[in-house]
């Protein structure tokens, strides 16, 4: 199916361990991005990419991995999960910037 | 430094009522682009609007309508005889000059109530 899509779109995980989770868009999009959406916080910018092989640093990089190598797919990986990464992670695409953003359904993480 | 306040955290109205949800900017770049977000009950994170700086027409789409004006550094959404499908989490987001990033409001959630 056309559009953006995330998996998992649930995860329980444990303090410690590694997390990646995936994004794919079918738009071939030069843009992607990823958020995580917090209580109090809003929608934060974790790390975005302009192109593949090109990603650069969002608001609230630390503890977060990402790579782009190809077009269609982003992945974020938390290398070692913390309880403060329990959040719901948005992964995002848009044609450029300023543009509008096309958003995935959305990761629920939980770290115990 | 540039900011989006959405001063209304929740509002709450019964159907028919119009609504407007504020948002208020705050950027030194004169190229700007703003932007509205809809977030229903169930999570996904849906475009709505995008308006330049150049562009201070009013937009009017169906029952929803947006105000934008520099003078006062706002962008306020309107909802005209809202209905319960509209309820929602909205939200206002601002990318100035040239920074590839959206700086984003807190929020404003709609409860349209029966």
């Amino acid at each position: 199916d056309a559009g953006i899509t995330q998996s998992p779109r649930y995860k329980i995980t444990e303090t410690g361990r590694q997390v990646t989770l995936m994004c794919h868009q079918t738009w071939s999009h030069s843009y992607m991005f990823w958020y995580r959406q917090d209580l109090g916080h809003g929608l934060r910018l974790i790390y975005y990419s302009a192109a593949a092989d090109i990603t650069d640093k969002g608001e609230v990089p630390d503890g977060y991995v990402v790579s782009r190598s190809k077009t269609e797919n982003f992945p974020l990986t938390l290398e070692s999960a913390t309880r403060s990464q329990t959040s719901v992670y948005f992964c995002a695409s848009s044609v450029g910037t300023p543009s509008d953003l096309f958003f995935g359904p959305g990761t629920r993480l939980t770290v115990l | 430094a540039q900011k989006v306040t959405q001063a209304q955290t929740e509002i709450s109205v019964v159907e028919k009522e119009d609504v407007t949800l504020d948002c208020v900017y705050e950027t030194r770049d004169t190229t700007y682009y703003l932007f509205w977000y809809k977030q229903p009950p169930s999570g996904e994170l849906v475009f709505l609007i995008r308006r330049n700086s150049f562009d201070e027409q009013n937009e009017i789409s169906g029952r929803y309508s947006w105000n934008f004006q520099k003078s006062t550094s706002s962008f306020n959404f309107t909802i005209t005889a809202s209905q319960v499908v509209d309820s929602a989490v909205y939200f206002c987001a601002l990318n100035a000059g040239n920074n590839r990033k959206l700086i984003w409001g807190l929020g404003t959630s709609l409860a349209v109530n029966p």
